[in-house]
Parts: C-alpha cells; sequence; structure tokens
C-alpha cells in the first residue's frame, strides 16, 4: 500500500531554473495539498485542490503554481526557482474514512543555490 | 484569518514525565482538531484527533484536552519514552470534503532517558 508517492526526493537547483515536483496518491482520495516545512514555521499550505479540477491557493502560494493533472496526481511547479524556495515540500492527501485525516508523503527536499 | 499558534516551541521532558503541548486556534468555524507526529525524515502521520463536542479524547497514553470558550487544545503525554522523541503538530480544519488544514508550528519534543 503505496500511499502518498512524491518525486524527487532530493534535489538541488541554480536559482532561475524552473522544476516540477510529482506527487501521487493512491487511496482514492478528493482532496490533495501542497505544504512547504522551513525550521520554526511549522507547515504552511502553498496550494491546494478540493477534487479534480479544481485548485485553490493557500497561504503562500507566491512562485508556485499547480496541476491537479488527475484524481491521483497533482504537481508542484516552480517556473523560476528562488533561495527563499529551498525548504522541504509535502505533499498530503485527505479522505479517511471520516473524510478528515490528512496522509503525507515523504517529503521533497528541495535546495535552491 | 485562519491561524493556528501552538507553544512551547521546544520541549524537554524526563523520562517517565508528562509532556504539555498547548494549542489555540481563531476561526470558530474549525470543527476537527488533529495532532500529527513526525520523525525525522519522515512526514507528518495522524496521532490523535478530538471534535468540539468532547472536552477530552484519550488513546493510550496520549490525551487531548479540548476547551471550546477558550478556543484553545492541548496534547498531553503520559509515562514520555524516549521513542516519543519527535516534532508535534498541532492543527485545525473542517470535517467538510476539501477544506484546508491549518497547522501550527511545531512542538520538538526531546524525552531524556
Amino acid at each position: 500500500n503505496a500511499g502518498v508517492t512524491q518525486t524527487p526526493k532530493f534535489q538541488v537547483l541554480k536559482t532561475g531554473q524552473s522544476m516540477t515536483l510529482q506527487c501521487a496518491q493512491d487511496m482514492n482520495h478528493n482532496s490533495m495539498y501542497w505544504y512547504r516545512q522551513d525550521p520554526g514555521m511549522g507547515l504552511r499550505l502553498i496550494y491546494y485542490s478540493a477534487s479534480e479540477g479544481t485548485t485553490d491557493k493557500g497561504e503562500v502560494p507566491n512562485g508556485y503554481n499547480v496541476s491537479r493533472l488527475n484524481k491521483r496526481e497533482f504537481s508542484l511547479r516552480l517556473e523560476s526557482a528562488a533561495p527563499s524556495q529551498t525548504s522541504v515540500y509535502f505533499c498530503a492527501s485527505r479522505g479517511g474514512r471520516t473524510n478528515t485525516e490528512a496522509f503525507f508523503g515523504q517529503g521533497t527536499r528541495l535546495t535552491v543555490v | 484569518q485562519q491561524q493556528v499558534k501552538q507553544s512551547p516551541q521546544s520541549l524537554i521532558v524526563q523520562k517517565g514525565g508528562i509532556s504539555i503541548i498547548n494549542c489555540a486556534y481563531e476561526n470558530t468555524a474549525f470543527d476537527y482538531f488533529p495532532w500529527y507526529q513526525q520523525f525525522p525524515g519522515k512526514g507528518p502521520a495522524l496521532l490523535i484527533a478530538i471534535r468540539p463536542d468532547v472536552s477530552e479524547k484519550k488513546e493510550g497514553r496520549f490525551t487531548i484536552s479540548f476547551n471550546k470558550s477558550a478556543k484553545q487544545f492541548s496534547l498531553h503525554i503520559m509515562d514520555s519514552q524516549p521513542g516519543d522523541s519527535a516534532t508535534y503538530f498541532c492543527a485545525a480544519t473542517r470535517d467538510t470534503g476539501g477544506f484546508k488544514t491549518i497547522f501550527g508550528a511545531g512542538t520538538r519534543l526531546f524525552v531524556k532517558a
């Protein structure tokens, strides 16, 4: 049972480069989320998708774009990476038995130099 | 503004002691309050959760106390063990499909053997 799978696990980018973080879930959940985790800041919501075909901004959306490709996949794109985007990125999906539990991937550690 | 404030930022407890982490929220529309546990290099995982219609929920050594009028809730870890050393996040959300989950800043707990 894979749950939520993120790729890649690690990435180093140069300032100005672009990349896409991939996320896929196999739990048939409707809702998916992208968070970034920084020391002392907790988990901050970047974007989320309540259901296939919809996306909404979270707390810190600037510099990011997302695509809900289908029910399983939700990708996060950095068009022009900046050092301030150095962080650990987590994808999550939601929809346990009571539609409340969020399941997280293992994270992507991104460094922008 | 939807916000969840968590304290303390870090906590050191002796083995066998009680660990207490506190959170406060602002938005009274929240109706589901989970706690997540995160070990280094891993994504957060649901530990225990409570709804505002009860004042306390206990699962093994973990207890959530909830004060609806004060808009505060706390996690108590009884008989703390070295294996409990992790980062703990409180969160708030709505029990409605697709609603975003807002996290506190996290508490790094270290249990001394």
